[in-house]
């Protein structure tokens, strides 16, 4: 069974540029979580979908960050404009059914870094 | 809100010894704990998935425990190798929606 795969696994930025990354879930998996790690920080929530709904998306800077993922399947995290403290690892998560009790399965990661 | 804090940061031992890693959170009101391992530049593999209604999980040379009561777990790593070197990171699963909450991770190196 294919992992959850992420795009790109590395990307440098200056300020103030626009930024995309695309993750693929396990097949058949409902519930898609975006994470952001800072370094020497544990992962953080950013945005949680149940499908192509949002479930939480409380700790997302939406002033410049926006997720979707319009068939339930893959989806994209955007940043616009980037700022320095947003260099960070971007980890995708996924799990079945989204139930309090699954086991969150992660991507590799991009790693993102501002200049 | 769920604080989820581990300790030691960082730990050194040799190869061959036994281990424990230490998590602790503020809010018992869990549905599971999971224990993560992160190598560099990595992302993050599941180690063990432990209930609420559980006490303890054990695969190979690990074995994970919860006591909610006391909001803690611990991650016991028997016979270390050079291998086990990596962050290790525990993170509660809170009531309401299925997000995680995670400690800052222990970076462990086990020297040969």
């Amino acid at each position: 069974e294919a992992g959850v795969a992420q795009s790109p696994r590395y990307k440098i930025i200056e300020k103030r540029q626009s930024v995309a990354f695309w993750c693929n879930p396990i097949s058949g998996h409902a519930t898609l979580y975006w994470y952001q790690q800072i370094l020497g920080q544990g992962p953080k929530l950013l945005i949680q979908f149940q499908n192509n709904g949002v479930v939480d998306d409380s700790q997302l800077p939406k002033d410049r960050f926006s997720a979707e993922r319009l068939k339930g399947v893959d989806s994209t995290l955007k940043i616009q404009p980037a700022k320095l403290e947003d260099s960070a690892v971007y980890l995708c998560a996924s799990s079945s059914l989204g139930l309090a009790v699954d086991e969150q399965y992660f991507g590799p990661g991009t790693r993102l870094t501002v200049t | 809100k769920q604080e989820v804090t581990q300790i030691p940061a960082a730990l050194s031992v040799p190869e061959g010894e036994n281990l424990v890693l230490n998590c602790s959170f503020t809010d018992s009101a869990i549905y599971n704990l999971q224990w993560f391992r992160q190598d560099p530049g990595k992302g993050l593999t599941s180690l063990l998935l432990i209930q609420s209604s559980q006490r303890e999980q054990t695969s190979g040379r690990l074995n994970a425990s919860l006591d909610k009561s006391s909001g803690r777990s611990t991650l016991y790593i028997a016979a270390s190798q050079p291998g086990d070197s990596a962050t290790y990171l525990c993170a509660v699963g809170g009531t309401g929606a299925n997000n995680l909450f995670f400690g800052t991770g222990t970076r462990l190196t086990v020297i040969p």
